[in-house]
């Protein structure tokens, strides 16, 4: 059972429009939520996170929703870059009850952004 | 600061085989985790150490284990290696202390199985 997806497994965009990554969940002990970036053959590297008692966090040109409601989130990178062609993993975490350093992960969408 | 390191970054090995990978974390973070990627499952959690103590541990069979160092440095170890073990195996550090503690990936090792 899979409690995090991602269920576009590509997106292509231009570069200088904005990039939109759905991620959605069902576990609703998960409470902190990641966005990870990978570029092959490099271990994934954090982005941008966001706790559940906030519905939006902006760091630069990304920016993470949360619609707790919905259980979903989403990340906006505006504008995309053709450096930001990446697989992008959803990570979420449940923090409260000792579990808070296991991440599970979505399996990932893959960005390519086209000059 | 240096970042997490993992050893070694390629293996082969054949079925029935063992094998043990090795990780150094960030210095100063007491946390290890660590991670298995396949095509199909994704990202999946094996574990966590902290302390020289399992903390955590994901839905791995008993083949898979692991231990942690006074150091922090961790090791992992997989025995009767399946042609399904092969993956690449992620570890990720993170700092004690914080209600929520980032984790920092090292560059994993890639395993295969033949």
């Amino acid at each position: 059972d899979q409690q995090v997806k991602q269920n576009s497994p590509s997106l292509s965009v231009q570069e200088g429009r904005i990039s939109i990554l759905n991620c959605d969940y069902t576990n609703s002990m998960f409470d902190y939520f990641l966005w990870y970036k990978k570029y092959p053959a490099e271990g994934p590297t954090f982005l941008i996170s966001i706790s559940s008692i906030k519905d939006k966090n902006e760091d630069g040109r990304f920016t993470v929703f949360l619609n707790k409601s919905a259980k979903h989130l989403s990340l906006h990178i505006v504008p995309s870059q053709p450096g930001d062609s990446a697989v992008y993993f959803c990570a979420a975490s449940a923090t409260r009850g000792g579990s808070n350093y296991k991440l599970t992960f979505g399996k990932g969408t893959l960005l390519t952004v086209n000059p | 600061k240096a970042g997490v390191t993992q050893t070694p970054r390629y293996l082969i090995k054949t079925r029935g085989q063992q094998v043990t990978l090795s990780c150094s974390p960030i210095s100063g973070h007491r946390s290890v985790s660590w991670y298995q990627q396949t095509p199909g499952q994704g990202l999946q959690f094996l574990f966590e150490y902290f302390s020289e103590t399992q903390r955590n541990k994901g839905n791995f069979p008993g083949r898979f284990s692991g231990r942690q160092f006074s150091n922090s440095r961790s090791e992992m170890n997989v025995s009767t290696l399946e042609l399904g073990d092969s993956a690449l195996y992620l570890c990720a550090s993170s700092f004690e202390g914080r209600t929520y503690n980032e984790q920092f990936f090292g560059p994993g090792t890639r395993l295969t199985v033949l």
